[in-house]
């Protein structure tokens, strides 16, 4: 099973900034995804990341307000730009790996937009 | 189109009562089906699955067998812990490509 890392578990911002998630993965995988977590409900993807291409965004999510990075195989990055308080969820990347539509997690970046 | 429906929470029982979490889907084809746990202030991480129908998943004493003639994957457990408190998720993969469809999830609160 793959190994994910998240950095910042968690940020406090102040609403207008932005902050930039790493996610960095043990081995090489194809696609890594994003999703969102807001307080108290179930996950939603925001954008699947292939390396070498551009993210593929969910119906709501834009380029321009979470802009991703995939620069090799075992790295990715989420911006969250322009922070508001709405912004304030966990921000979970994943990885299929095993070809059976099982993902792993990483262990989340708490973000608190004041 | 493909949808999940999971038991609404919060449940709360006492330690060593029997757990069921009911989970049942809507898809086309033969979907894989998961339960993802949620333990406080982490990130989410596979519990149990199926990939086919009467397949039935197991880990740490959870069980949830894959019944297509109800659309359902329960999870159930025999005799529940404290350390059992979480959110659990039920998903399904409706055809291997990578995009989980989620339920709402279900907080389970056990008392000592």
């Amino acid at each position: 099973s793959a190994v994910i890392s998240q950095k910042p578990s968690r940020d406090i911002c102040q609403r207008g900034t932005s902050l930039t998630i790493q996610c960095q993965v043990d081995s090489q995988v194809t696609m890594m995804f994003w999703y969102r977590q807001q307080p108290g409900q179930s996950l939603t993807l925001i954008a699947t990341a292939n390396q070498g291409s551009e993210a593929t965004y969910e119906s709501g999510f834009v380029i321009d307000k979470f802009p991703i990075s995939r620069p090799n195989l075992t790295f990715s990055t989420l911006t969250v730009s322009n922070m508001s308080p709405e912004d304030s969820s966990i921000y979970l990347c994943s990885v299929e790996q095993s070809n059976t539509g099982e993902l792993f997690f990483g262990e989340g970046s708490r973000l608190t937009v004041l | 189109g493909n949808s999940v429906t999971q038991m609404e929470g919060p449940v709360t029982l006492s330690e060593e009562a029997f757990l069921t979490i009911n989970c049942t889907y809507t898809a086309t084809g033969y979907p894989s089906l998961f339960w993802y746990v949620q333990y406080p202030g982490e990130g989410l991480q596979l519990l149990l699955k199926a990939t086919k129908a009467d397949d039935k998943g197991s880990n740490k004493g959870f069980e949830a067998t894959y019944r297509k003639e109800t659309t359902s994957f329960h999870l159930e457990k025999g005799s529940v812990q404290v350390s059992d408190s979480a959110v659990y998720f039920c998903a399904l993969n409706p055809q291997s490509n990578y995009q989980l469809i989620w339920g709402a999830g279900t907080k389970l609160i056990i008392k000592p």
